[in-house]
């Protein structure tokens, strides 16, 4: 299985500025996604990023609001922009290996004041 | 549309004991895979255990099992021999082979008992 790393784990930002979440494989992978958990709730997947071509955003997720990088095989970015407290949540990346797994990262706590 | 339903929003269980978590789905496909993950207070999301639609047989990992009824679309968790270390929330989730979207339940938190 992926061992994934995310930085930073946590971090409390004022309304209105911009935080960008990192996501590290250590291992080549095609897939990476982006979760969001909010407090107490399920996951619900933000985009997926493939190497080499623009994020696919799911309902309700905007390039704008969610801009994602992903530069090469092995990490990617996420960043939430002109944040409010409806952004305070749980961002998680995930891998996929050739079986169809996923594998999280530890997560980044953001909270929007 | 495919949707995962976990009607458990909390369990509990007395260690050394057993619990069985359910979770439904709906789906038109007949090809699919199904996932247990726990996700402890730590927030770390763990895989626990993957059913290929196509298998009859049910999974088993340790202690895990599953109970995959595919007429029924019910894919239930067992954990024998509980232990305080399974005090997490569990998801239940849903994945069809020519997409790479993970469909997550709701969740079930799990308390553990001494």
């Amino acid at each position: 299985s992926a061992v994934i790393s995310q930085k930073p784990s946590r971090d409390i930002c004022q309304r209105g500025t911009s935080l960008t979440i990192q996501c590290q494989v250590d291992s080549q992978v095609t897939m990476m996604f982006w979760y969001r958990q909010q407090p107490g709730q399920s996951l619900t997947l933000i985009a997926t990023a493939n190497q080499g071509s623009e994020a696919t955003y799911e309902s309700g997720f905007v390039i704008d609001k969610f801009p994602i990088s992903r530069p090469n095989l092995t990490f990617s970015t996420l960043t939430v922009s002109n944040m409010s407290p409806e952004d305070s949540s749980i961002y998680l990346c995930s891998v996929e290996d050739y079986s169809y797994e996923q594998y999280f990262g530890p997560g980044t706590r953001l909270t929007v004041t | 549309a495919q949707t995962v339903t976990q009607s458990q929003p909390e369990m509990s269980v007395q260690e050394a004991e057993t619990v069985t978590l359910s979770c439904t789905y709906d789906t038109s496909e007949s090809d699919y895979y199904l996932f247990w993950y726990k996700q402890p207070p730590s927030r770390q999301m763990i895989l626990v255990i993957r059913q290929e639609a196509y298998k009859q047989q049910n999974a088993t990992e340790n202690r895990f099992s599953v109970n995959f009824q595919k007429a029924a679309k019910s894919f239930s968790l067992k954990i024998s021999d509980s232990q305080l270390g399974d005090a997490a929330m569990y998801f239940c989730a849903y994945r069809t082979w020519n997409t790479d979207k993970l469909i997550f339940g709701t969740g079930t938190r799990l308390q553990v008992f001494p």
